[in-house]
């Protein structure tokens, strides 16, 4: 089975830099995925990691270690409008080209200011 | 990127009723993926589609209760059949073209 733990939620200021933790127990482990999610809409696409190491994607960076089971999202000069749920999700392979992408219950950030 | 179309963007259905939603894809995909996600929670599979072949359902989601059509490379449906008020929920359509994964903009599904 797979386990994705990331923390309830979260609260930080305008302007400061916020990170939010995402630890994993998963077999065929092929990915790892952030996205944000606004009440009421879709979820969007942040970020992709399948190596390990940091990707850095304007003001949202994304850091994976396999070895760990563990990544996390970095948003700095946090704004208001970055107040949403932030959803770590595990890509495993299944058979042959089949993969599933789990979710974790995700993080609800309250930017203040 | 991807851009993924879903109808209908909501609906009120009436309990035993059944509704079927579509999704189109900008391009072609191997696999489209269903999701559904309840007031307050995170998002949960419920099947695969492949093209060509029968989805594959998770557990807790069966054929009978939702099927769903994967015509061609680019269009699904998922219907949700005999609907209940515990069937209310967000419906999200999924696609992988490139390595990354996108959503759709959901069905926002009410059964009174």
């Amino acid at each position: 089975g797979q386990n994705i733990d990331q923390p309830t939620e979260m609260t930080a200021t305008e302007g400061a830099i916020v990170q939010i933790n995402c630890t994993y127990q998963t077999s065929g482990f092929n990915g790892l995925f952030w996205y944000q999610q606004h009440a009421g809409e879709a979820p969007t696409f942040l970020s992709y990691n399948v190596l390990d190491g940091l990707e850095e994607k304007g003001r949202f960076s994304s850091f994976l270690s396999r070895s760990k089971g563990y990544s996390y999202l970095l948003l700095k000069e946090l704004q208001m409008k970055d107040s949403a749920s932030y959803l770590c999700a595990v890509r495993s392979l299944l058979t042959g080209t089949a993969s599933k992408l789990t979710f974790g219950t995700g993080t609800r950030l309250q930017v203040t200011l | 990127s991807a851009v993924i179309s879903q109808k209908p963007s909501r609906d009120i259905c009436q309990r035993g009723t059944s509704l079927t939603i579509q999704c189109q894809v900008d391009s072609q995909v191997t696999m489209m993926f269903w999701y559904r996600q309840q007031p307050g929670q995170s998002l949960t599979l419920i099947a695969t589609a492949n093209q060509g072949s029968e989805a594959t359902y998770e557990s807790g989601f069966v054929i009978d209760k939702f099927p769903i059509s994967r015509p061609n490379l680019t269009f699904s449906t998922l219907t949700v059949s005999n609907m209940s008020p515990e069937d209310s929920s967000i419906y999200l359509c999924s696609a992988s073209p490139n390595g990354a994964q996108y959503f759709g903009p959901g069905t926002r599904l009410l059964v009174l």
